[in-house]
């Protein structure tokens, strides 16, 4: 089946520097890949959506000049959170369609990184 | 998309069915319903999707009532494993370029 796959698991990183975070399709073309943002005890909230070899898509509130995105292939997508605060910690989750598995709307979701910024 | 209910925590001891609802009352006639889960610190599993018939698959089954404006989904035997948040998605087929939104869904804890 399909498998994305996610990198960094987890990363403690300083306030102030940039954590960048991979989102590979290991077995299947993604020309759209989503980000999503988890924090404790709360449901996923879209952040953006990535588009390869166009610009990303953000949802309303999302700043895109903190959270860069890059879809440069149709296996990759990184997001990259910029000078990450304590209240950028959270757990980040990456999805993509393989629509050979039954539709739109069927997503297959990374492991998830979890991002602590101190 | 339209909006569903679902309740926020069930139990069921392991080993028997686990039956989680979803109300989706606003439903129209081309939106599918999907459920996915999220086990802990991991990131959302699909389950199973619908129109109108039943669906069945290898990890559960999904019963849609005749009006559609509720649906079911059956974990047959449940085992340990299967504690996670179920979301209960109700979505067009072609959903455009748009991500899925998840709700608060269902925290399904199976007792031993």
């Amino acid at each position: 089946g399909a498998v994305v796959s996610q990198h960094p698991s987890w990363v403690i990183c300083k306030s102030g520097t940039s954590v960048k975070i991979e989102c590979r399709s290991l077995d299947f073309q993604a020309t759209t890949m989503f980000w999503y943002r988890q924090f404790p005890k709360q449901s996923l909230m879209l952040m953006a959506t990535s588009n390869e070899g166009s610009k990303a898509t953000y949802e309303q509130g999302v700043e895109k000049d903190k959270f860069l995105i890059n879809h440069a292939s149709l296996t990759l997508s990184t997001l990259t959170v910029t000078s990450a605060h304590p209240e950028d910690s959270s757990f980040y989750i990456c999805s993509a369609r393989d629509r050979g598995l039954g539709g739109a709307n069927v997503l297959t979701f990374g492991a998830g990184s979890r991002l602590t910024v101190l | 998309d339209a909006k569903t209910t679902q309740p926020p925590s069930m139990d069921c001891a392991e080993g028997r069915a686990a039956n989680l609802p979803c109300n989706h009352s606003t439903i129209s006639g081309n939106e599918y319903v999907y459920w996915y889960r999220q086990i802990h610190s991991q990131g959302p599993q699909y389950i199973i999707h619908g129109l109108k018939n039943n669906e069945t698959n290898e990890m559960a089954s999904l019963i849609i009532t005749e009006d559609r404006k509720s649906s079911t989904l059956i974990l047959p035997h449940a085992t340990l494993r299967d504690t996670a948040v179920y979301y209960c998605i109700v979505r067009v087929e072609g959903g455009g370029a748009d991500g899925l939104t998840f709700g608060k869904g269902t925290h399904l804890i199976i007792q031993p």
